[in-house]
């Protein structure tokens, strides 16, 4: 059973628009991950937290922001969406010690057209 | 950070032992190595992970050698479903994932 959700599972949208990928974990878990993966192709890492007030970028660059003011929520939000912004985003969270075995979300589909 | 290197595909009879490397010959003393998987579109599923003993679950098992440069995940009667693609990682690069091996297990 899932412990980490995203919502919308599935959202299109039209270019210029300002959409939020919410993503939700309630396993207290300190770190969480953004990844963005295009279908058949690898999962980029775009942004992560180490916790309540800190964000950073990943690899892959992205016109996204984040902000983890709550330790389990991580929301992702596009100012003004593209095209180039359709991919399938996923969030990830795990400890901050311990086993730090990473639980994925079911992953939001986001189509800009 | 340590990185890692898989060959980009592997095939594997069904029934048969599938036999996934993993290069990380960067790899630092405390640094773990974990499996994951992913099937399709979904988000990668946790295999299994070791730091330098050899170690065994349900669903695989996990060789690593002694000078902890490489390793290697089994899955020891493949089924259709195995299908995915693999990733191995170390806890050094932080959650990055690289390409991993697509695995096909074929009837």
């Amino acid at each position: 059973e899932a412990d980490i959700y995203q919502t919308p599972r599935y959202l299109v949208i039209g270019t210029g628009k300002k959409i939020t990928l919410e993503c939700s974990q309630t396993m207290g878990h300190d770190k969480m991950y953004w990844y963005q993966q295009d279908p058949g192709m690898e999962l980029h890492l775009i942004h992560y937290s180490y916790g309540v007030n800190s964000t950073e970028k990943g690899d892959l660059s992205s016109e996204s922001t984040v902000s983890r003011i709550r330790t389990e929520h991580f929301p992702l939000t596009l100012e003004s969406a593209r095209p180039s912004h359709t991919s399938q985003y996923l969030c990830a969270s795990r400890p901050g010690s311990g086993a730090n075995v990473l639980t994925f979300g079911a992953g939001s589909r986001l189509t800009v057209l | 950070d340590a990185k890692t290197t898989q060959p980009t595909s592997m095939d594997c009879a069904e029934g048969r032992a599938a036999n996934l490397p993993c290069n990380h010959s960067t790899i630092s003393g405390n640094e773990y190595v974990y499996w994951y998987r992913q099937i399709h579109s979904q988000g990668p599923q946790y295999i299994i992970h070791g730091l330098k003993n050899n170690e065994t679950n349900e669903m695989a098992s996990l060789i690593i050698t002694e000078d902890r440069k490489s390793s290697t995940l089994i899955l020891p009667h493949a089924t259709l479903r195995d299908t995915a693609v693999y990733y191995c990682i170390v806890t050094g690069n932080d959650m990055r994932f690289g390409a991993g091996t697509r695995l096909t297990v074929k009837p």
